[in-house]
């Protein structure tokens, strides 16, 4: 059946680091794939998502690209900051959502 | 406006009881998802409407779980003879279409531990 992968966690970073969150996805036909954050005492809300293959989703300078060849939609930014503090989770729709496990980031001054 | 709420945020219940946990969507909004959330986990899909309409209750771990929406708004999941592993955050996410590849907005989730 369908399901997403993601790099566990926690992974903690400096300010001003690069960021790497793997996810690859098992799915057949075409899903859409997202990622979702959560802030600490806050719910889910979505970061960005990728439709198609070669789409690439940006938002909040995070991105990630939809790569079929590798089935996977790792997140990426060029430099967190504190407020980045989250856990990020990956997910497929096509007839249902699946999320990943969840990987939790902490950024340190 | 005026996001997804749910009801209660916090629930504590004794093995056996039965509790209704409420969702309100975004005004307006044609689908409705309920997930559980266990401590260190993803999201797993319960259970979707679209407005009225149960169309997939494939993720219902059991019986005990039944979920309705009688007038296309307002959700209730009802847990039956609740067990301890029924503990977990029972998250609701509402999306303004009937498509399963549109943007879901979360609720804060209710917090459920079964003693």
């Amino acid at each position: 059946g369908d399901s997403v992968t993601q790099m566990e966690g926690p992974v903690t970073l400096s300010e001003e680091a690069f960021l790497t969150i793997n996810c690859t996805y098992t799915a057949t036909g075409y899903p859409s794939l997202f990622w979702y954050v959560q802030y600490p005492g806050e719910g889910l809300q979505l970061l960005l998502k990728a439709t198609k293959a070669d789409d690439k989703g940006s938002n909040k300078g995070f991105e990630a690209t939809y790569r079929k060849e590798t089935t996977s939609f790792h997140l990426e930014k060029g430099s967190v900051q504190v407020s980045d503090s989250a856990v990020y989770f990956c997910a497929l729709s096509r007839n249902q959502f699946y999320f990943g496990t969840g990987t939790s980031l902490t950024v340190i001054p | 406006g005026a996001g997804v709420s749910q009801s209660p945020r916090y629930k504590v219940a004794k093995r056996g009881q039965d509790v209704a946990l409420r969702c309100d969507p975004i005004s307006g909004h044609v689908s409705l998802f309920w997930y559980q959330q266990a401590l260190g986990q993803g999201p797993e899909f319960l259970t979707y409407f679209q407005n009225e309409a149960q169309l997939d209750k494939s993720g219902l771990p059991s019986d005990r779980f039944f979920a309705e929406r009688p007038e296309g708004s307002v959700s209730t999941l009802k847990i039956q003879r609740t067990q301890q592993e029924d503990s977990a955050v029972y998250l609701c996410a509402s999306s303004p279409k009937r498509v399963l590849i549109e943007t879901q907005y979360f609720g804060p989730g209710t917090r459920l531990l079964v003693l």
